[in-house]
């Protein structure tokens, strides 16, 4: 089965700065790779994902990237603030197999 | 839209005994989930459906059962509640039936003593 990898596990950056964090998956087949925000107490929430299709693709603050050949996939925020805090998830899915695969996790704390 | 939801909120349950985790979503979706996290591990898929009648194994499926009658409705069964089900509980659903774009509920805590 797929196995994804994420990293760092914690992260710290002061305000304004950038953040980044990197994800691995180890299944070719894997063709969608979204990434998740969770906050304390609250479910993940969907902030950006990415087809095989495609290499990058940015929402305003927030980019992600893509590297098909060597199997890594990131996330990247600019101009970090302190609402930024929060765990963030990776994850890959065989849309063939309908599986989502999470990584274990980033928390990232955003220095005011 | 009330998106997906999830009850009860919190529950305490003793060893061997058994409950169902409720979990229920308005926007219509086919694809449906149930994941556990716990610390440091990320969120696993238990079981998922991608229709009503219609439910598979995810990665760790003992212990656990569902049933898919209704669209709107994707109850997780613990038969025999054991300390190692201790966990948060995810519900989440999807308009792609290939479980793409997954949107989580607010979570379910569980503690089996």
């Amino acid at each position: 089965g797929e196995n994804v990898e994420q990293h760092p596990s914690t992260l710290s950056v002061q305000e304004g700065d950038s953040a980044v964090i990197k994800c691995t998956y180890s299944d070719s087949a894997s063709n969608y790779f979204p990434w998740y925000k969770q906050e304390l107490g609250k479910g993940p929430q969907l902030i950006i994902d990415i087809r095989s299709n495609v290499g990058e693709k940015k929402d305003q603050r927030i980019a992600v990237t893509l590297n098909k050949t060597a199997k890594h996939f990131s996330l990247h925020i600019t101009e970090t603030q302190p609402e930024d805090s929060a765990v963030y998830f990776c994850a890959a899915v065989d849309t063939g197999r309908r599986a989502l695969t999470f990584g274990s996790g980033t928390r990232l704390q955003v220095q005011p | 839209n009330a998106g997906v939801t999830q009850t009860p909120k919190f529950q305490v349950l003793k060893t061997g005994q058994s409950m169902t985790l409720q979990c229920a979503q308005d926007m219509n979706h086919e694809y449906m989930s149930w994941y556990r996290q716990d610390p440091g591990m990320g969120l696993r898929l238990i079981h998922y459906s991608v229709g009503a009648g219609i439910t598979d194994q995810g990665e760790v499926p003992n212990g656990y059962n569902v049933s898919r009658s209704t669209t709107e409705d994707f109850p997780l069964r613990l038969l025999s509640a054991a300390p190692s089900q201790t966990s948060v509980y995810f519900c989440a659903s999807s308009y792609s039936a290939s479980g793409e774009t997954q949107y989580f509920g607010p979570g379910t805590r569980l503690l089996v003593l």
